[in-house]
């Protein structure tokens, strides 16, 4: 069984379009993540989820949205995708009941998003 | 300034060899949890082994083991007898813990090191 699993796997698309990509986890956990790599590799956090509340919200443009309609999902919506946009972007959930430093993230298979 | 630096872009070693993928950190907090994780050409990201700062010991997991010096803020990776199915990207990463306790934090990642092990 798939601990995390994001769907698609790869989207190609056009500049100015939206898109989402859907993100879910059945291992029960109480965080769940979107992260972004670069083209040379480079992982940033983007957002994390936990018990549907936003926790922290890097600097990321207003286009991209995380939306999560329980705790098991956690979607990323993104509008008028532009060419920077293209990149793997990560899903990832981790338990979080106390002392989350300790918490092991576990990573979804990737999406890779490539904008024309 | 960097959180995580992993001053190894690319490495070469030789099957059966062992391999240290070098790692130090930055921290002010106290409470923080080092990861490292394994990123292979099919792209996933697996975890491989976790150190908190309070642990005494050295975190063990099969052949991974990590060499954890707190004074120098160091986390070194050690694989023994690398195989060939162990060329891949490492990632080291770090996460802080709060004072105030509560909240979530991401990891912040190092830009990690491309490892490739040679028959």
């Amino acid at each position: 069984d798939t601990a995390v699993s994001q769907t698609p796997k790869y989207l190609v698309t056009q500049m100015g379009n939206d898109k989402s990509i859907k993100c879910e986890q059945n291992l029960g956990h109480d965080t769940m993540y979107w992260y972004k790599q670069d083209s040379k590799k480079f992982l940033k956090i983007m957002f994390s989820y936990n018990n549907k509340e936003l926790i922290i919200n890097e600097t990321v443009p207003n286009r991209f949205s995380p939306k999560s309609p329980d705790k098991a999902h956690l979607n990323l919506h993104i509008n008028s995708l532009e060419l920077g946009d293209s990149a793997v972007y990560f899903c990832a959930s981790s338990q979080d009941r106390s002392l989350e430093w300790r918490d092991t993230q576990y990573f979804g298979p990737g999406t890779r998003l490539t904008v024309l | 300034a960097q959180k995580i630096t992993q001053t190894q872009p690319g490495m070469f070693v030789q099957e059966k060899e062992a391999v240290t993928l070098d790692c130090t950190y930055d921290t002010s907090d106290p409470s923080y949890g080092l990861f490292w994780y394994k990123q292979p050409s099919s792209g996933e990201m697996i975890f491989l082994i976790y150190q908190g700062s309070y642990d005494q010991q050295n975190a063990t997991e099969g052949r991974y083991s990590l060499n954890f010096q707190k004074a120098r803020k160091s986390a070194n990776l050690v694989i023994s007898a690398s195989q060939l199915g162990d060329s891949a990207m490492y990632f080291c990463a770090m996460r802080e813990g709060r004072w105030s306790g509560g909240g979530a934090d991401g990891l912040t990642f190092g830009k990690g090191t491309h490892l490739i092990i040679q028959p």
